[in-house]
């Protein structure tokens, strides 16, 4: 999974506790993404990183928070989890090729997932 | 916005004959597409990507995918599949304005039978 992991990998948890979910990066790649997954819905974005101290909300940010402090964490964290955030994440990253102007040809590169549970 | 249609849920195909899953976009720009296939409790891993060039990509695995900018079309296909082919397959797309992340349909099973 090209040097990317994600912890923990199973969480079980009541609504309305706060969660933390980490991805841990060794490649060095400038960008970083957070998506859910669920039945029906394919891969939706929750938020993205463009650099260390950089993000952005994606499709799906309400009731998520994100915060990057150096090149390879990335963190998402549920304020207070609900029942309709259980689901399946998960962390990818992409990078840009030398030259510039070409982060559109990057392919991400996706880490195993964390299957959250909120009851 | 640009946004990525996949028709089928699910796709079955018999041993050995060849497989096409389906895959439509809508994108400001010229398009930058990928196909992603998933197995059962895995990450998702990459299989190939059209940027320019030729409209026929050849990527990992034996799959390929046929763009076609008239029908805003990106179609995988394999001339034989395998047993081993079984699994979830998505399309995604991003456009050319800026670094934007990609865009993924919702995905289709695919399934070989032996």
């Amino acid at each position: 999974d090209a040097g990317i992991t994600q912890s923990p990998r199973h969480k079980v948890t009541e609504t309305g506790t706060p969660v933390t979910l980490r991805c841990h990066q060794t490649e060095n790649h400038r960008y970083m993404y957070w998506y859910r997954q669920d039945p029906g819905h394919g891969l939706r974005l929750i938020h993205y990183s463009y650099g260390v101290k950089d993000t952005d909300k994606g499709e799906v940010s309400d009731g998520y928070s994100v915060s990057r402090s150096k090149t390879e964490d990335f963190l998402l964290t549920l304020e207070s989890a609900t029942s309709s955030q259980t689901s399946v994440y998960f962390c990818a990253i992409s990078d840009a090729r030398p030259g510039g102007g070409v982060e559109a040809y990057n392919e991400q590169f996706f880490g195993p997932g964390t299957r959250l549970t909120v009851l | 916005a640009q946004s990525v249609a996949q028709p089928e849920d699910q796709v079955n195909v018999a041993e050995g004959n060849p497989l096409t899953v389906k895959c439509t976009y809508s994108v400001s720009g010229n398009p930058y597409l990928f196909w992603y296939v998933q197995y059962p409790n895995r990450g998702l891993q990459f299989l190939l990507k059209y940027i320019t060039g030729d409209n026929l990509v050849k990527g990992s695995y034996g799959f390929e995918a046929e763009f076609n900018k008239s029908q805003t079309s990106f179609h995988l296909k394999k001339p034989s599949a395998l047993v081993s082919d079984s699994a979830l397959y998505f399309c995604a797309v991003r456009g050319s304005a800026g670094n934007t992340p990609l865009v993924f349909g919702k995905g289709t099973r695919l399934s070989v039978i032996a």
